[in-house]
């Protein structure tokens, strides 16, 4: 079975803080992106990567920057935590050239005081 | 501009209450219409892929339909333990290798017993 791990179920953190969401799939998939889900408003794309250091913009980045260093690991990061960050992460991967069938992580709660 | 919504919002049925959710979209070149069922506190896991108008999958007692407009999901005598979100979500031709998802906001189904 495909596994897609977030590091963290749940994270409380302060305005202004730097936070890193990680996440980690075993599959050798190379794409690999980052959601986040906020109620009436669904999932919304923030960055995706294709491949090692490669990564684009999805429909959301601002505030979000990624790093995608290993092909297992891609890493969201929140330069400087703000109140409207607080939200559901979701993380999500799939293999080139198959469908795409997106595998999910359970998700990291993000609570930004 | 793509869009994806569902409806309902939310849908309270009786065990054995068949019913259907709906999907609209509007996207220019699609590639595939996905739903994925999400329980609380988890991902999304994917349930059903379809590509062509008058395409039809069935899993348990789940049936997915496709037209060039809505994607129904039908739920024919639903148990308890089909109570979830179900969400819709369209990859569009972007003409390169991206292969992103718009994901509406999702129906919610509780089914009482």
């Amino acid at each position: 079975d495909v596994k897609v791990t977030q590091s963290s179920r749940y994270l409380v953190k302060r305005t202004g803080e730097k936070v890193f969401l990680e996440c980690v799939q075993d599959m050798d998939h190379e794409n690999m992106f980052w959601y986040r889900q906020d109620p009436g408003l669904g999932l919304r794309l923030i960055y995706f990567s294709y491949d090692v250091k490669m990564k684009e913009k999805g429909d959301i980045p601002e505030g979000y920057s990624v790093s995608r260093e290993k092909k297992e690991r891609f890493s969201l990061i929140l330069e400087s935590a703000s109140t409207n960050q607080t939200s559901m992460y979701l993380c999500a991967s799939y293999p080139r050239g198959a469908e795409n069938i997106q595998y999910f992580g359970a998700g990291t709660r993000l609570s930004v005081l | 501009e793509d869009q994806v919504t569902q409806s309902p919002e939310a849908l309270r049925l009786q065990e054995g209450e068949s019913s259907s959710l709906n999907c609209s979209y509007t996207v220019s070149g699609l590639r595939g219409l996905f739903w994925y069922r999400q329980d609380p506190g988890k991902g999304p896991e994917f349930l059903f892929t379809l590509y062509s108008a008058g395409e039809e999958k069935e899993k348990e007692r789940l049936k997915a339909t496709l037209t060039k407009k809505e994607s129904f999901l039908h739920i024919t005598a639903p148990k308890p333990e089909d109570s979830a979100t179900y969400l819709c979500a369209v990859q569009r031709d972007y003409g390169g290798a991206t292969n992103k998802l718009i994901f509406g906001t999702g129906t919610l189904l509780a089914v009482q017993p």
